[in-house]
């Protein structure tokens, strides 16, 4: 069956980049964009941004913009969301989901990073 | 970008009311609108998308509705699992936006 696997919890620095994965399987890896989501602690959702795997193709909310980065490799299945100059207030619980005809099907279990000095 | 609210954001019920939920967009999304429910610690879980889809495995208490501007969730006979908070968004234009979330808890 389709499955997201996230890599675990990561406790970082102020300023400093954190690197999240979710691996695919189960389906075919390039057919469908991978988004990303976030949650701060007690809050909701927020979208980020999406990527085509294999593609160019990639869109960002203007909040993330420029501080965000999603790329993708094919030969593992695997797409990585990179956030750069981490503040305490990126604190969260980062979700991959899977988008398509029929969005949101599939989700990660989700990876919790920290900033914390 | 597009807001999204809901109402209410929260209600106590009891074990085999009907809920209704209403999510509301500030511009039309066709039927681009999904719902999503989720318990704490754990990820989202998706319910409905296209407005009143279910998706595969999702029982059908679960119903939703609208178009355009004005949609509904609602469960049919609440249960105890049903207890949590019910999300909705909207896929129809970038930058995907969420609902602040409808809290469910047992009166």
């Amino acid at each position: 069956q389709v499955q997201l696997v996230q890599s675990g919890a990561e406790v970082k620095e102020p300023g400093a980049s954190v690197k999240v994965s979710c691996k695919a399987s189960g389906y075919t890896f390039t057919s469908n964009y991978i988004h990303w989501m976030r949650q701060a602690p007690g809050q909701g959702l927020e979208w980020m941004g999406r990527i085509i795997p294999g593609g160019a193709d990639t869109n960002y909310a203007q909040k993330f913009q420029g501080r965000v980065t999603l790329t993708s490799d094919t030969s593992t299945s695997t797409v990585y969301m990179e956030v750069s100059s981490l503040r305490s207030d990126d604190t969260a619980v980062f979700y991959c989901t899977r988008g398509g005809i029929v969005p949101w099907v599939s989700w990660g279990q989700g990876t919790l990073v920290t900033v914390s000095s | 970008d597009i807001q999204m609210t809901q109402s209410p954001s929260s209600l106590s019920a009891s074990v085999g009311d009907r809920v209704t939920i209403t999510c509301r967009a500030s511009q039309g999304i066709s039927n681009y609108l999904a719902w999503f429910q989720q318990k704490p610690g754990k990820a989202p879980k998706s319910l409905i998308y296209g407005a009143s889809r279910l998706h595969s495995g999702v029982p059908s208490k679960f119903s939703g509705s609208g178009s355009g501007t004005d949609f509904t969730l609602t469960i049919s006979s609440l249960q105890p699992e049903d207890f949590a908070t019910y999300y909705c968004q909207q896929y129809n234009s970038f930058p995907f936006t969420f609902g602040p979330g409808t809290i469910v808890d047992i009166k």
